[in-house]
């Protein structure tokens, strides 16, 4: 069974451009994730989906962050315009059991805003 | 709010050592809890869980047992090896599809020979 896909896995920016992530989560997994983890911290998550409407996004800074779920498989995350504080890795997990909500996770796209 | 509070690291011990890495909780109801390990260069994965209280989890050696009297799962092994060096995470959920999952800051281990 192929696990959670996220790409790139690295990406350099400068403050104020944009940039994009994109995962495509294990199949048949309903319910879908984007945590960010700065160095040294636990992941917080950003926002959560469930099929492709949104459950909980009250983390995500609107201002600058967006995300969508179209067709309810895939997933993009985008930052614009970043900022220096964004240097993370962005973490996709997905789910299928809705009672024991273990997560499946990738291995993370690495930003750095320079 | 809800929230996972983890001993800080680093943590170093040696081949064949006892360890212990605490976990205290704050939530209300009765949520689920986890432990997640993240090995070098790798994603997070499940390392064990428990959804109730007086559970015990347990996988590869691990254990960590649900006390809700005194709201920790504290992460136990008898002898660790090398191979567990890694960053683990002790996490809590409501166990429902639209509750998240809420991370500790995470401890990392370091074992040497």
């Amino acid at each position: 069974e192929a696990g959670v896909a996220q790409s790139p896995r690295y990406k350099i920016i400068e403050k104020r451009q944009s940039v994009a992530f994109w995962c495509n989560p294990i199949s048949g997994h309903a319910t879908l994730y984007w945590y960010q983890q700065i160095l040294g911290q636990g992941p917080k998550l950003l926002i959560q989906f469930q099929n492709n409407g949104v459950v909980d996004d009250s983390q995500l800074p609107k201002d600058r962050f967006s995300a969508e779920r179209l067709k309810g498989v895939d997933s993009t995350l985008k930052i614009q315009p970043a900022k220096l504080e964004d240097s993370a890795v962005y973490l996709c997990a997905s789910t299928i059991n809705q009672v024991t909500q273990e997560l499946f996770f990738g291995e993370g796209s690495r930003l750095t805003v320079l | 709010g809800d929230s996972v509070t983890q001993m800080e690291g680093p943590v170093t011990l040696s081949e064949e050592a006892f360890l212990t890495i605490n976990c205290t909780y704050t939530a209300t109801g009765y949520p689920s809890l986890f432990w997640y390990v993240q090995y070098p260069g790798e994603g997070l994965q499940l390392l064990l869980k428990a959804t109730k209280a007086d559970d015990k989890g347990s996988n590869k050696g691990f254990e960590a047992t649900y006390r809700k009297e005194t709201t920790s799962f504290h992460l136990e092994k008898g002898s660790v090896q090398v191979s567990d060096s890694a960053v683990y995470f002790c996490a809590l959920s409501k166990g429902t599809s639209y509750d998240k999952v809420i991370f500790g800051p995470g401890t990392s281990l370091s074992v040497i020979p």
